[in-house]
């Protein structure tokens, strides 16, 4: 096991729909971050968060929207999505500032936008 | 654009080393080198990383060449469940966090019984 957890792993919802999307990292890592991975594009990043404060938001659709209440949980919530937001939704966790700094991946949530 | 180029897929039979190979011509004095594999449908798995030395762990191996220009991942003895595609990427060190991962196309690596 990676130490991250998601939940849901899989979720469909409408458009008009409101879901969350969790993450728990119990590794004591101090980033954050959402990526998304669709079938026909690569790993893309989409929030970080670095000691609870975001540092980057790669232009992401405002139907996003990230918290991070402390160090150990990220959300993603998530509001009139489009079939095209349909894809695998990844949250992963690194020591900020250590060398050599490796990303862990949890198992991502499956999400489908009917 | 990746700064890495892998084969597009290997094949490996069961209980035999399966080595993986990566180019990386133009890698900085700073960056690492880093192992993921994701098997379909799930998160990436963190496999191993090195800067200049061979490394090892508990999952696999990692050569690095003496002028860093490509390296080979090698699990020792695969067995089916390391049937994945592999992702080999250049990661600098800031100090700062290097923040975002960029897989290229990786090697879909699958071991045959």
């Amino acid at each position: 096991e990676t130490g991250v957890t998601q939940t849901p792993r899989h979720l469909v919802m409408g458009m008009t729909n409101k879901k969350s999307l969790k993450c728990e990292q119990h590794l004591g890592h101090n980033a954050m971050y959402w990526y998304k991975q669709s079938a026909k594009k690569p790993l893309e990043l989409m929030f970080v968060y670095s000691l609870e404060e975001r540092v980057e938001n790669n232009s992401v659709p405002s139907r996003f929207s990230p918290e991070c209440p402390n160090s150990s949980h990220l959300f993603l919530h998530l509001h009139t999505l489009q079939p095209e937001d349909s894809a695998l939704y990844l949250c992963a966790s690194s020591q900020a500032g250590a060398k050599g700094e490796t990303q862990y991946f949890g198992p991502g949530t499956r999400l489908l936008v009917l | 654009d990746a700064k890495t180029t892998q084969p597009p897929s290997m094949d490996c039979a069961e209980g035999r080393a399966a080595n993986l190979p990566c180019n990386h011509s133009t890698i900085s004095g700073n960056e690492y080198v880093y192992w993921y594999r994701q098997i379909h449908s799930q998160g990436p798995q963190y496999i191993i990383h090195g800067l200049k030395n061979n490394e090892t762990n508990e999952m696999a191996s990692l050569i690095i060449t003496e002028d860093r220009k490509s390296s080979t991942l090698i699990l020792p003895h695969a067995t089916l469940r390391d049937t994945a595609v592999y992702y080999c990427i250049l990661l600098p060190y800031s100090g700062a966090g290097s923040y975002q991962l960029t897989f290229g196309k990786g090697t879909k690596l699958s071991v045959i019984p």
